[in-house]
């Protein structure tokens, strides 16, 4: 069954629009929730890990913020450099589980 | 410090044909993961090793992928014969220990193209 969902797919903005990718997650007892950032062609890097309702973390223009059933990643004045597929993961027992992911563009 | 090496970058093979990926995790990192990502979607986990031993292969084709980590460093992933819909970009992964809620340092992946 899916345990992660991220919507939407595909995210095109104008430089310095802000916008917001969503996560849900069905994973009982959750042991942290991961953002990864994956760029054409290489494979993802870690960004962030979110581990308790409330909690948020910064980095840059990205901003992660969790609640008991989701998680939001905040792109604030996004840049062309941004642009990327943004991957959110939960812990289901020893492995991580991946959503789709969602491929962001920013046009300058 | 180095990062996940893996070779080839890239591979055409005709369908039926052999193929094999290495893969050479970070110093010190136990836990060795081979996910498979086809185009559009997340990566999916195929093989999970702790030094080298099996942790997970529940998701892992095993009529036709096999997987070692015989030193319990690198590792090799095989698929033997290939099918059109193992087209795909296969990473390898690595983290200091088992549990699930370790951040995962991935390699730049190895795309295959089954034609």
């Amino acid at each position: 069954e899916d345990q992660v969902t991220q919507s939407p797919e595909a995210l095109r903005l104008q430089e310095g629009e802000s916008s917001s990718l969503n996560c849900s997650y069905t994973v009982s007892g959750l042991r942290g929730l991961f953002w990864y950032r994956q760029d054409p062609g290489k494979g993802p890097e870690f960004l962030f890990t979110l581990y308790s309702a409330g909690e948020e973390k910064e980095k840059e223009r990205l901003k992660a913020t969790l609640t008991k059933k989701e998680s939001f990643l905040h792109i604030t004045a996004p840049k062309p450099e941004d642009s990327a597929t943004y991957l959110c993961a939960v812990p289901n027992d020893y492995k991580l589980s991946f959503g789709a992911g969602t491929t962001v563009t920013v046009r300058a | 410090e180095a990062g996940v090496a893996q070779s080839p970058r890239y591979k055409i093979i005709e369908k039926r044909q052999s193929v094999a990926f290495w893969c050479n995790p970070i110093s010190g990192h136990a836990t060795l993961y081979w996910y498979q990502q086809i185009l559009g979607q997340g990566p999916k986990l195929l093989i999970q090793f702790q030094n080298n031993g099996v942790v997970d292969d529940s998701q892992l084709p095993k009529d036709r992928f096999s997987a070692e980590r015989l030193k319990g460093v690198d590792s090799t992933l095989k698929i033997q014969p290939a099918k059109l819909e193992d087209s795909a970009v296969y990473l390898c992964a690595s983290s200091l220990t088992l549990s699930g809620a370790n951040v995962l340092t991935f390699g730049a992946g190895s795309r295959l193209t089954v034609l």
